[in-house]
């Protein structure tokens, strides 16, 4: 059965950087494409990024273009997400995801 | 990218209730199309993938229909457990959700 688990987040203060990180298990990884999503407090659900299957092709969403990155090492069956530059309007629970949203997600709350 | 436009946002409604939620795609998206129920402080469960197909272990009071642009979620027989946002999601192009309908208790 397939399974992504996401792990990283925590309590930042604005301007501050992390690296989330997202363990696939239960399927073939290295043949699928990731996306990072977010859900902010009382809000619905956001895509972030994108990265194809071999890593070659990424794509942001504009509210985090250039803040944040991400990138796999299939070798690990993980896919990443760094965040620098974070904002207040950062605070979201974060899913990594394939075609579906199968974890819990990772908290990040940014507060001065 | 693929617009995903969902109602109503909020529906009310009772226990023993049918109720349907639609989602239209802003193209085509053929059957790539998935429900999602998320209750308060918990991450969003896939109720439904592939349009229609329900998942392992829901009950079969769900149940979905569409292709192309349009499709519906239905809940026949509302229970308690079933008060909650549901959500659309494509996954034909990347990856893009419906803002969400929020069943609340009439």
């Amino acid at each position: 059965q397939a399974q992504l688990v996401e792990s990283g987040g925590g309590v930042v203060q604005p301007g501050a950087s992390l690296r989330l990180s997202c363990v696939a298990s239960g399927f073939d990884f290295s043949s699928f494409s990731m996306e990072w999503v977010r859900q902010a407090p009382g809000k619905g659900l956001e895509r972030v990024a994108f990265i194809s299957f071999e890593g070659s092709t990424k794509y942001y969403a504009a509210s985090v273009d250039g803040r944040f990155t991400v990138s796999r090492d299939n070798s690990k069956n993980t896919v990443y997400l760094h965040l620098s530059g974070v904002r207040e309007d950062d605070t979201a629970v974060y899913y990594c995801m394939d075609q579906f949203i199968r974890g819990q997600g990772t908290r990040v709350t940014v507060t001065s | 990218d693929i617009q995903m436009t969902q109602s109503p946002s909020i529906l009310s409604a009772s226990v023993g209730d049918r109720v349907t939620i639609t989602c239209r795609a802003s193209r085509n998206i053929g059957h790539w199309l998935a429900w999602y129920q998320q209750r308060p402080g918990t991450a969003p469960k896939v109720l439904i993938s592939e349009a229609s197909t329900l998942q392992h272990g829901v009950p079969p009071r769900f149940s979905a229909t569409g292709s192309g642009s349009d499709f519906t979620l239905t809940i026949s027989n509302l229970q308690p457990d079933d008060f909650a946002t549901y959500y659309c999601q494509q996954y034909s192009n990347y990856v893009t959700f419906g803002a969400g309908t929020k069943v609340e208790v009439k």
